[in-house]
């Protein structure tokens, strides 16, 4: 069964760094999505992303993030300069067409940890 | 605002028990999708269930129905004949409108403890 991947499963970077996440969405997809979960608490949207531009994105998402398709497959969550407070699970989302389109596929996520 | 309510912050439940887990909504939206996800220990988010408002029979996928009441504005997840593996935390969320590029909005979970 197709399923969204997310590599690394874990990254630790030094507070300042720059960090990309990277996801690949379902192939057949055409919606992307980032979240992100600080420990304990609700999962909140970041950004969502279609037809190689953002649709919408949350007032987490601030300069300090951006966020790209570079290839066919590939789509990636930068941060520039982390922050002590960026250290959550970061999850990728995508969703396709057809009948079952409202559904959003979550990858397994990774999770941030910024020392 | 729109939001999701969940106000079981956790439950706990002998095995092979039904589970009804609770979830309130409110928006002013006519159009838009209810969502059910499973986030074991392993932190992955697994998607269970949708239901769309427009939808008039509850949704089912397996042992996982959907109890939506849209005059109460409610979206209660029935799991029938708990199992071990059903230990997780679970989150209501929504979609509005009921676009494809739209965000879900999750609850803030209830943590299902089932008991041997």
């Amino acid at each position: 069964e197709p399923e969204v991947t997310q590599t690394p499963s874990h990254q630790v970077t030094q507070m300042g760094q720059e960090v990309i996440l990277r996801c690949v969405p379902i192939s057949n997809h055409l919606y992307f999505y980032w979240y992100r979960q600080i420990l304990g608490q609700k999962v909140e949207f970041l950004v969502s992303f279609y037809n190689n531009e953002i649709s919408e994105k949350s007032e987490i998402f601030d300069d300090q993030f951006s966020v790209e398709r570079p290839d066919g497959s590939n789509f990636t969550l930068k941060i520039r300069s982390t922050k002590l407070e960026d250290s959550a699970m970061y999850f990728c989302a995508s969703t396709g067409q057809g009948p079952s389109s409202y559904e959003q596929y979550f990858g397994p996520g990774t999770r941030l940890t910024v020392t | 605002a729109q939001k999701i309510t969940q106000t079981q912050p956790g439950m706990f439940v002998q095995e092979k028990e039904a589970v009804t887990l609770d979830c309130t909504y409110d928006t002013s939206d006519q159009s838009y999708g209810l969502f059910w996800y499973k986030q074991p220990s392993s932190g992955e988010m697994i998607f269970l269930i949708y239901q769309g408002s427009y939808d008039e029979q509850n949704a089912t996928e397996g042992r996982y129905s959907l109890n939506f009441q849209k005059a109460r504005k409610s979206a209660n997840l029935v799991i029938s004949a708990s199992q071990l593996g059903d230990s997780a935390m679970y989150f209501c969320a929504m979609k509005w409108p009921l676009n494809r590029d739209d965000k879900i909005i999750f609850g803030k979970g209830t943590r299902l403890h089932i008991l041997p």
